[in-house]
């Protein structure tokens, strides 16, 4: 039973265009929703998270949208950068009082081409 | 600040075999998470510690286990590997043991099982 689904493989966009990646969730309890970008030969690495209390949150080019009634999030990049090619997992998680346990997609693969 | 490290980086086993996998949790980060990512997959929680005591487990077997030190490292320990344990092991720290706070991952150990 996948939680938190990423469907769509592969993304290729051009450099200073806007990526868009989107994920969608099941679990309704799920309160707090992340992104990492993974590099090959290295370990996630946390971009930008936001609570489910909020809709939209903000760090230089990177934007998280959460849509908590269509369960569903996005990240976008703006503008992108042939660096930002690499892996994106959506995760997210929920406040149970024990551990903080992520439950990842599968992973968008994103080429950024000049 | 210092970020988390992996040990070894590969690793081959046998099946049957048993294998221990060790991580240093980030500088100023008490509490250690244990992922298993198989190819093409998200990583799957598999247990986390805080205050050298497990308070989290995904669904994984009892060959399973693991420790963590007063000093906040940690090791994942599987005992009579299946070929199914081939993966890539990730080990992530964060600061507290319940609620959401992103995970800060190593670069992994990738596991080989032959």
């Amino acid at each position: 039973d996948q939680q938190v689904k990423q469907n769509s493989p592969s993304l290729s966009v051009q450099e200073g265009r806007i990526s868009i990646l989107n994920c969608d969730y099941t679990n309704s309890m799920f309160d707090y929703f992340l992104w990492y970008k993974k590099y090959p030969a290295e370990g996630p690495t946390f971009l930008i998270s936001i609570s489910s209390i909020k809709d939209k949150n903000e760090d230089g080019r990177f934007t998280v949208f959460l849509n908590k009634s269509a369960k569903h999030l996005s990240l976008h990049i703006v503008p992108s950068q042939p660096g930002d090619s690499a892996v994106y997992f959506c995760a997210a998680s929920a406040n149970t009082g024990t551990a903080s346990k992520l439950t990842f997609g599968t992973g968008t693969r994103l080429q950024v081409t000049l | 600040e210092t970020g988390v490290t992996q040990s070894p980086t590969h690793l081959i086993k046998t099946r049957g075999q048993q294998v221990t996998l060790r991580c240093s949790s980030q500088s100023g980060h008490n509490t250690v998470s244990w992922y298993q990512q198989a190819l093409g997959q998200g990583p799957q929680f598999i247990f986390q510690y805080y205050r050298e005591e497990e308070n989290g487990r995904g669904n994984f077997p009892p060959r399973f286990s693991g420790l963590q030190f007063p000093n906040y490292s940690s090791e994942l320990n599987v005992n009579a590997l299946e070929l199914d344990d081939s993966a890539l092991y990730l080990c992530a720290s964060s600061f507290g043991g319940t609620g959401n706070s992103p995970l800060h991952f190593g670069n992994g150990t990738r596991l080989t099982v032959t």
